[in-house]
């Protein structure tokens, strides 16, 4: 079946503008991951979404931030006047339910470059 | 919390030659470990992962790692690596009990060459 889907694949913006980046897991996913893969910070946790319960934000880097997920199922990723040090490979998880034996499939990758 | 370290950032290898990705771990509270492979321009794929039981763990493409609790390590090995392997690899762990948020190394990358 179809895998994580991500939209963007790239993403070019100017300093200070807004952006958002898109996230369709696969059908039946209960569970959504947000992560940031960078050159100076590796691959970092933003936020998680399962089912209907309140988000995981812990790793949101700053008030600039944050991710809804509608209807349980696509997830945006939101990013306020972007600065250039949020260029990075943003990428989407999913899987099955929340706990660690469930396998997080992971989208390719929105690549976002703030010039 | 959680951290995990890969010392070796790049690992150099010839092809049909054995190899071991070092990957060690700490952390507070029991958790679950896996390996995850980036080939160029894609998204992670997973190669294994331990969450109990035997602590030698089978992956695909003919890798496998072992889990050893005293040494907090879960080294990924492969008798013959083929040049498709070249890659970036990520040793990751999560918490056993609670939302499964994966604490991920800094990768190594694998370059198989003739």
């Amino acid at each position: 079946g179809a895998g994580v889907s991500q939209s963007p694949s790239n993403k070019v913006t100017e300093k200070g503008k807004d952006v958002e980046l898109r996230c369709d897991p696969i059908s039946g996913h209960t569970a959504l991951y947000w992560y940031r893969q960078s050159l100076g910070q590796g691959l970092e946790f933003l936020i998680y979404f399962q089912g209907n319960s309140a988000p995981d934000k812990s790793g949101l880097p700053s008030d600039r931030f944050s991710a809804e997920r509608t209807g349980g199922s696509v997830s945006t990723l939101t990013i306020q006047r972007t600065q250039q040090e949020d260029s990075a490979v943003y990428l989407c998880a999913s899987s099955l339910g929340a706990g660690g034996p469930h396998e997080q499939y992971f989208g390719p990758g929105t690549r976002l470059t703030v010039t | 919390a959680q951290s995990v370290t890969q010392l070796d950032s790049q690992v150099p290898v010839f092809e049909e030659a054995p190899v071991e990705l070092r990957c060690n771990y700490s952390s507070s509270v029991s958790v679950y470990l896996f390996w995850y492979v980036q080939y160029p321009n894609q998204g992670l794929q997973l190669l294994l992962k331990y969450l109990s039981g035997s602590t030698l763990v089978k992956g695909i493409n003919g890798f496998e790692a072992e889990f050893n609790k005293s040494q907090t390590s879960f080294h990924l090995r492969k008798p013959s690596v083929h040049i498709s392997d070249t890659a970036e690899y990520f040793c990751a762990v999560s918490p056993t009990g609670t939302a499964s948020k994966l604490t991920f190394g800094t990768g190594t990358r694998l370059q198989v060459t003739l």
